[in-house]
């Protein structure tokens, strides 16, 4: 089956400091990946996505991932942090299968994030 | 202001209670989720609708029955559910399987 790992349950940062928050996937065909972010009282919602193309994907809110298909990675960076970005961060993949049909999304279990002012 | 609605914020109910959770989308989209949120777990998929029907039902028990009937609305009725089963349950929707997910807010369901 597939799942997503994102190894780090909390990371706490202080401000500018950089930030790379890892997510591996195991499933060994073609893939598209999602970074989903939750702020504090607010719903998910989509900060960047992996369908194909070049493997480093920018966000919104100056965030970043590249994907290494070799690694099974895709992991996210921002080089300066602020308090703002103080939320939840989920990586979440899903399978495009033989014939294009699309697998469902399946969710790591989430990276909270604290930065410190 | 999500484009996805779901009410009520908050739902307290005893295990014998019957309620249902509602969703709402305005965003055009033709498929919707339910979601599964606990704590220290993943988000775990419970119900895929696409145009209406009913695609995919992830091993959920009966005691949540899913309803959608149209592609804007979509509903979790609840029967006899366990503590086990308090949550913030999540609705999402999209525009074909393979485009991203918008969420809404979500029900905080507790059981007792």
């Amino acid at each position: 089956a597939q799942s997503v790992s994102q190894h780090n349950h909390h990371v706490i940062l202080s401000e500018a400091a950089s930030l790379e928050l890892g997510c591996n996937y195991s499933y060994g065909g073609t893939v598209n990946l999602f970074w989903y972010v939750q702020y504090p009282g607010q719903h998910l919602q989509l900060l960047l996505k992996y369908f194909s193309g070049d493997p480093l994907v920018k966000g919104i809110k100056g965030f970043e991932a590249e994907f290494i298909k070799s690694k099974f990675s895709f992991n996210l960076r921002k080089p300066s942090v602020q308090w703002s970005d103080t939320a939840e961060y989920f990586c979440a993949v899903n399978a495009v299968n033989y014939g294009g049909s699309q697998g469902n999304l399946i969710f790591g279990k989430g990276t909270k994030l604290s930065v410190k002012p | 202001e999500t484009g996805v609605t779901q009410t009520p914020r908050h739902l307290v109910m005893g295990m014998t209670n019957k309620k249902s959770l509602k969703c709402e989308q305005h965003l055009g989209h033709n498929a919707m989720y339910w979601y599964k949120q606990s704590a220290k777990k993943p988000l775990e998929l419970m119900f895929v609708y696409n145009f209406k029907e009913q695609t995919e039902n992830n091993s959920v028990p009966s005691r949540f029955s899913p309803e959608c009937p149209n592609s804007s609305h979509l509903f979790l009725h609840l029967h006899t559910l366990q503590p086990e089963d308090s949550a913030l349950y999540l609705c999402a929707s999209s525009q074909g399987r393979e485009r991203p997910q918008h969420f809404g807010d979500g029900t905080r369901l507790s059981i007792l």
